[in-house]
């Protein structure tokens, strides 16, 4: 399997524009994560799915975010519009079963909003 | 001006000799910790795990100590390379209540 896949690795757009991030998890997993890193505020969980539905989406910052995983082989982080501050690593993680085990990272969308 | 990043706590260790690395966590219910290994410019990736019914757990040169009591997790890397330099981080996947999976992490330099 070659792991997760994110796309595109670098995004660089103009504020208020649409920026949408895309994952391709592990076949076979049934766990979806979405995870936002910065300097300022590290790691940070934004949502989570199990088995294609949301499970936990209360660490998404604002409406501007949102989620969908239409299929378990694909979901997409959308951000509507873009603002300077959601400058950020954005990564991607599944696993076999919901939170219990370990998580594997895709490379990561490194975003950045001018 | 000046921006105030994440200030992650450095260890620097001599190649060849012996790492520990330490968390906290806080909730007292939490039963199931990571811990992951961060290289410049990739994802997190998984190095070893340890279950609250356990308070040591082996691995290839890693080993994780957990101490419930205290609340406190610690990595110890063996005979450190210079692979092993990245940002550590624990996390405790189950802890719902205040959304903090990943701990903040440690900077970890090998210095030859």
């Amino acid at each position: 399997d070659a792991g997760v896949i994110q796309s595109p690795r670098h995004e660089v757009t103009e504020m208020g524009q649409e920026v949408t991030l895309r994952c391709k998890p592990i076949s076979g997993h049934n766990s979806l994560f979405w995870y936002r890193q910065t300097m300022m505020r590290g790691l940070e969980l934004l949502i989570y799915f199990n088995n294609n539905v949301p499970i936990d989406d209360s660490g998404m910052p604002e409406d501007r975010f949102s989620a969908k995983m239409p299929n378990a082989s694909f979901s997409t982080l959308k951000i509507q519009p873009s603002e300077p501050r959601d400058s950020a690593v954005y990564f991607c993680a599944s696993s076999l079963r919901h939170m219990n085990t370990e998580a594997f990272f895709g490379q990561g969308t490194r975003l950045t909003v001018v | 001006g000046e921006s105030v990043g994440l200030h992650l706590p450095t260890l620097s260790v001599q190649e060849g000799d012996n790492s520990i690395i330490n968390c906290a966590y806080s909730n007292s219910a939490s039963d199931y910790f990571i811990w992951y290994k961060q290289e410049s410019g990739k994802g997190p990736q998984f190095i070893i795990d340890i279950r609250s019914n356990m308070d040591k757990r082996q691995g290839q040169r890693v080993t994780v100590l957990l101490n419930k009591t205290v609340k406190h997790l610690s990595l110890q890397i063996a005979a450190t390379q210079p692979g092993d330099s990245a940002v550590y981080f624990c996390a405790d996947p189950l802890n719902r209540d205040d959304k903090i999976i990943f701990g903040k992490g440690t900077r970890l330099h090998i210095l030859p």
